[in-house]
């Protein structure tokens, strides 16, 4: 079974200043990592996601992640953050073994709030 | 290209009810994934469905069932509602290929409350 901790359930941060939400995960088989925004009243979009090869992931509205099987990490960064990056942000695993249902296993969340 | 629709947006129950939720699948897709999003919380798996067939599970009781159609819509369907069962329920489709990873695609939700 797998499981995600979010560190932190809520970031407060200045307008253009550097964030980094923290994940760890929990897992005995090889798993694919996800991050996902949700805005206000909405569904979930994929931010970016980790299934091989670099372990520095590049993905959508300029958010990076490292990949760390070491330290079973995969922490969301961005270099400088906008007003429109507040919302809440969840960190997803899946069994990467296929056959399965591919089911995507959540952290709990952390709200990022940014400020003028 | 139509992107993952779910219907109602909202809806309240009283305890004891039954209710059911529906979600159009992403052209293209041929697998639907059901979410609960209780408030506060992260989605949690309650079931996946891959050709009209129940693929996968999460911990949820048997009153939490579904359907998938030759479609690939799908419904979600809850008995004997509790209050618990408040949450944003969400669905999600993927295309199911050979080997690699099948992204999932979100819908806006369906917030349930129950009274």
């Amino acid at each position: 079974a797998q499981s995600v901790t979010q560190l932190d359930s809520q970031v407060p941060v200045f307008e253009e200043a550097p964030v980094e939400l923290r994940c760890n995960y929990s897992s005995s088989v090889s798993v694919y990592l996800f991050w996902y925004v949700q805005y206000p009243n909405q569904g979930l979009q994929l931010l970016l996601k980790y299934l091989s090869g670099s372990t520095l992931v590049k993905g959508i509205n300029g958010f990076e992640a490292e990949f760390n099987k070491s330290q079973t990490s995969f922490h969301l960064r961005k270099p400088s953050v906008h007003i429109s990056d507040t919302a809440e942000y969840f960190c997803a695993v899946s069994d990467s073994h296929q056959g399965g249902s591919e089911k995507l296993v959540f952290g709990k969340g952390t709200k990022l709030t940014v400020n003028p | 290209e139509t992107g993952v629709t779910q219907s109602p947006t909202h809806l309240i129950k009283t305890r004891g009810q039954q209710v059911t939720l529906r979600c159009s699948s992403q052209s293209g897709h041929n697998t639907v994934s059901w979410y609960q999003q209780a408030l506060g919380q992260g989605p949690q798996f309650i079931f996946q469905y891959y050709r009209e067939e129940e693929n996968g599970r999460g911990n949820f009781p048997p009153r939490f069932s579904g359907l998938q159609f030759p479609n690939y819509s799908s419904e979600l369907n809850v008995n004997a509602l509790e209050l618990d069962d408040s949450a944003l329920y969400l669905c999600a489709s993927s295309s199911r290929l050979a080997g690699g990873h099948n992204e999932q695609f979100f819908g806006p939700g369906t917030r349930l409350t129950v009274l």
